[in-house]
């Protein structure tokens, strides 16, 4: 089975700055997606940044951007330039990319808050 | 609009009492999916369903129940026999990695919070 890891339940960065988190994951898949999901205070959830695993290159989405290291599975998340609508909890996310297996697991979340 | 939509947003069940969450999306999405999330567990997994008529327990089915008769609506039930059912729920739908999973994310409603009294 599919696990997710986030192992820093909390993190602070002051704005502006830049600011990673952490995840790791274990499948014995080689083709899959991994999600950054970010919800702020209204619940909503929101799509960050998503990797397709046979893609080399390391995704961005502004001033979101992932280092993902498919043989160590870790996937963190770097956020540059942080603002304080970017203080909210974020959930990394994996999927395989086989239909029969197709669920979504989630890591437990990691709050961050921005200092002004 | 295209999207998801849960309702209601905000529910309170009596203990001993069975209550239907509901979960619609005009995405045209194959797959659908119910996830609870209380403080500090993250979202666990309860139903999911990749067609229509069937339908496969995640980690915390127990106390849950489903259905998928149609491919827009996946609606889930609390049971009596469910614990611990004050939580927040999230349902969610997503297109199929295999057949035109552009991307393959989920997209989410807004959430019902549950709170039996």
């Amino acid at each position: 089975a599919q696990t997710v890891t986030q192992s820093q339940p909390e993190m602070s960065v002051q704005e502006a700055e830049t600011v990673t988190l952490s995840c790791t994951y274990d499948t014995s898949e080689s083709d899959y997606y991994l999600f950054w999901y970010k919800q702020p205070p209204s619940r909503q959830m929101i799509l960050v940044i998503r990797q397709e695993a046979y893609k080399q290159q390391n995704a961005t989405e502004n001033r979101f951007s992932v280092n993902f290291q498919k043989a160590a599975k870790s996937f963190s998340l770097k956020i540059s330039d942080s603002q304080l609508g970017d203080a909210a909890m974020y959930f990394c996310a994996y999927r395989s990319e086989t239909g029969a297996n197709s669920k979504l697991t989630f890591g437990k979340g990691i709050t961050l808050s921005v200092r002004p | 609009d295209g999207g998801i939509t849960q309702s209601p947003k905000y529910l309170f069940r009596k203990e001993g009492q069975n209550v239907t969450l509901s979960c619609e999306q005009n995405l045209n999405h194959d797959a659908m999916y119910w996830y609870r999330q209380d403080p500090g567990q993250g979202l666990r997994l309860i139903y999911y369903s990749q067609i229509v008529n069937d339908f496969q327990k995640g980690d915390i089915a127990e106390g849950y129940s489903v259905s998928r008769e149609k491919k827009e609506s996946f609606p889930l039930t609390v049971t009596s026999a469910q614990k611990n059912p004050t939580a927040f729920y999230l349902c969610a739908s997503s297109s199929n990695p295999r057949t035109g999973g552009v991307g393959a994310e989920a997209f989410f409603g807004q959430g019902t919070r549950l709170t039996v009294v």
